[in-house]
Parts: structure tokens; sequence; C-alpha cells
């Protein structure tokens, strides 16, 4: 069965220093990953994917994940935050078929 | 460029009252439509899909149904609103299997 853990529910960095999300999954296939933010009281915008193709995958906002098959990650990283990228990001894993799975969240803080 | 609209943004409504909330989606044709819920503190919970026009996929029994009147039209309805409807209600398309795009949100508060 597919599934996603998000590791942390909180991370707490300062403005300027590394960001670094952790991200779970377990699937029985080759599977597609994604990375969402969601500000408050919005939608969800797609970060970046992974769908088998390079492993380092580059996103928007200078954020980039690794799929690391071995250790079944998909780690989110930014080399520096800015106050902007305080939010909530959700890890997912796709199912066959297109239906999704969603990590349970991970609210990052930014402090000046 | 594809966009999806959801309206309202904000809803109050008292209990047992209807509800229907609408997403349409611009710039694509024949979408995959998703309604998902995003209770306070949880991830998505995704209550129905479509993948065409009259077709309709529930995936938790509920209070809620769902209705594809239309090709790029997803409608969320409920004849009797309870106090655990209260959400974040997100709508979703994607072309077949592929990534899927979120609309702007439907905050719904039942009093």
């Amino acid at each position: 069965a597919q599934s996603v853990t998000q590791l942390d529910s909180h991370v707490s960095v300062s403005e300027g220093t590394p960001v670094l999300l952790r991200c779970n999954y377990s699937s029985s296939y080759s599977p597609s990953l994604f990375w969402y933010v969601q500000h408050p009281n919005k939608g969800l915008q797609l970060l970046l994917k992974y769908t088998s193709a390079a492993t380092l995958v580059k996103g928007i906002n200078g954020f980039e994940a690794e799929f690391k098959k071995s250790e079944t990650s998909f780690h989110l990283t930014k080399p520096s935050a800015h106050m902007s990228d305080a939010a909530e990001y959700f890890c997912v894993v796709s199912l066959q078929g297109g239906k999704l799975i969603f990590g349970q969240g991970t609210e990052l803080s930014v402090k000046p | 460029s594809q966009t999806i609209h959801q309206w309202p943004a904000t809803l109050v409504q008292p209990v047992g009252s209807p509800l229907s909330l609408e997403c349409t989606v611009e710039g694509t044709s024949n979408p995959n439509l998703y309604w998902y819920r995003q209770a306070a503190g949880r991830g998505l919970q995704l209550l129905f899909y479509s993948v065409g026009i009259g077709q309709i996929s529930s995936e938790v029994p509920q209070n809620l149904s769902a209705s594809r009147p239309q090709d790029r039209q997803f409608i969320l309805s409920s004849k009797k609103l309870l106090l655990s409807d209260s959400g974040f209600y997100l709508c979703a398309w994607s072309s077949v299997r592929e990534t899927q795009y979120f609309g702007p949100g439907t905050r719904l508060l039942v009093l």
C-alpha cells in the first residue's frame, strides 16, 4: 500500500538559514511524488514534482527535492529561507490512476 | 493557460441548511475533477472525483454529494449541513493521471 509520512509537524528556521522538510514514502511501484505549499486560507500551489526522470528536482521559489529510492525519501530543501516561505508544506504520493495521498503537512515558521 | 475558480470564498451556514459549492475550470477539456476537504489541523481528504460528465466516484460515506453537469463544472452539495461539515473545501483538476492543480478554496463554517 502507498503511504507518505512527513517526519516533522512543525519546523522553525531563521531567515537566511537552510530549510529541510522531511518526507518518507511507501510504494509498491515507482511513484510520482510532489511537494505542495499552502499559505493561510489559500489553495495548494505545486512546488515541484518527481516523475522518474532526474532524481534531483528543482521547483519554484528556490526549492528543490531529492528522490532517494534506497531511503524511500523525498526531502524538500532550500538554501536560504525567506519570510515569505512561512506556510504549510505537503508531501504527496500519486497512486496509479491519479489519486493522491497527502502527508499530514509540515508547518514552516521563519523568524526574522 | 488553465485556471480554476471556486465560489464562494467564504460561507457561514446554520446547521440543517442546504449547501452548494461550485468549481469551474477554464482552458482545458475533459479534465479529471476532485473535491477535497481539509479540516483544521489535518491533511486533505479526498471526497469525490470525476472523470467525465455525470461520472462521480465517492471516496467516503458522508452527508455530501457531488455532481458534474458540464465538462468543466463540479458542484459539491448537501441537503442538510452538519456541524462536522465545517472545513476548507478545495477543488482540483488534472489531465488524465497528471499533476493536480488546486483552486483557491472555500471556507465553510457551520453554526
